[in-house]
């Protein structure tokens, strides 16, 4: 199995701060590789898919990057709706895998 | 509109059986994935087990391998997660989440139901 490792597991920031989260995968998935964000006692919703692609309706300041073993997720002047947790997950092999979550607070 | 509407959840005892279900609507649902994603309480997410479009292929996580069966009825546009020897660890909410690809999860889910919750207890 794809261990996918997140970091940090949660981080303090500011309205309009520039937030990076990090994801390694315990082997090479390519690009494989989507981004979620959950709010409290909501469902998931798709940000970033294939490492890079935005999922359409999402906001540009939301961004994907990496290749192979190690991915970011990148949020441009955060928001006061973009505080939540996030997850990334490896779409490469079966069974897919998700990281431990990072929620961003106030 | 684009929806999926779980249900099925409840309390149960450890060691019996539940069925889960999740209803599709605005799409074509027999062109697309299906997967069940589940949270234990203050956790995070665990990826469960994936259906390809036509049901031939599926797939699962080892920690529900062998206990539960997803399945699919196209004509009914409704997923299904048949739960056998129900454990405390699988307390959580359950949710179903469509492929966005018509490949098996490669581009992520983009759409989510609301959730069911099964609770495992004596």
């Amino acid at each position: 199995d794809i261990q996918m490792t997140q970091s940090p597991s949660s981080l303090s920031a500011s309205v309009g701060d520039r937030v990076t989260i990090t994801c390694r995968a315990g082997q090479s998935i390519y690009t494989f590789l989507s981004w979620y964000q959950q709010k409290a006692g909501k469902a998931p919703k798709l940000l970033i898919y294939a490492a890079s692609s935005l999922k359409s309706g999402v906001p540009s300041r939301f961004s994907g990057s990496g290749f192979g073993t190690d991915f970011t997720l990148t949020i441009t002047s955060l928001q006061p709706e973009d505080f939540a947790t996030y997850y990334c997950q490896q779409t490469h092999s079966t069974p897919l895998t998700f990281g431990g979550g990072t929620k961003v607070e106030i | 509109q684009v929806q999926l509407v779980e249900s099925g959840g409840g309390v149960v005892q450890p060691g019996r059986s539940l069925r889960l279900s999740c209803a599709a609507s605005g799409f074509t649902f027999s062109n697309f994935g299906m997967n069940w994603v589940r949270q234990a309480p203050g956790k995070g997410l665990e990826w469960l087990a994936v259906i390809s479009f036509d049901g031939n292929e599926k797939y699962y996580a080892d920690s529900v391998k062998g206990r539960f069966t997803i399945s699919r009825d196209n004509s009914k546009n409704t997923l299904y997660l048949q739960m056998n020897s129900l454990r405390a660890e699988d307390t959580a909410l359950y949710y179903c989440a469509k492929d966005q690809g018509s490949t098996i999860a490669e581009y992520g889910m983009d759409v989510w139901g609301q959730g069911t919750t099964v609770t495992v207890s004596s």
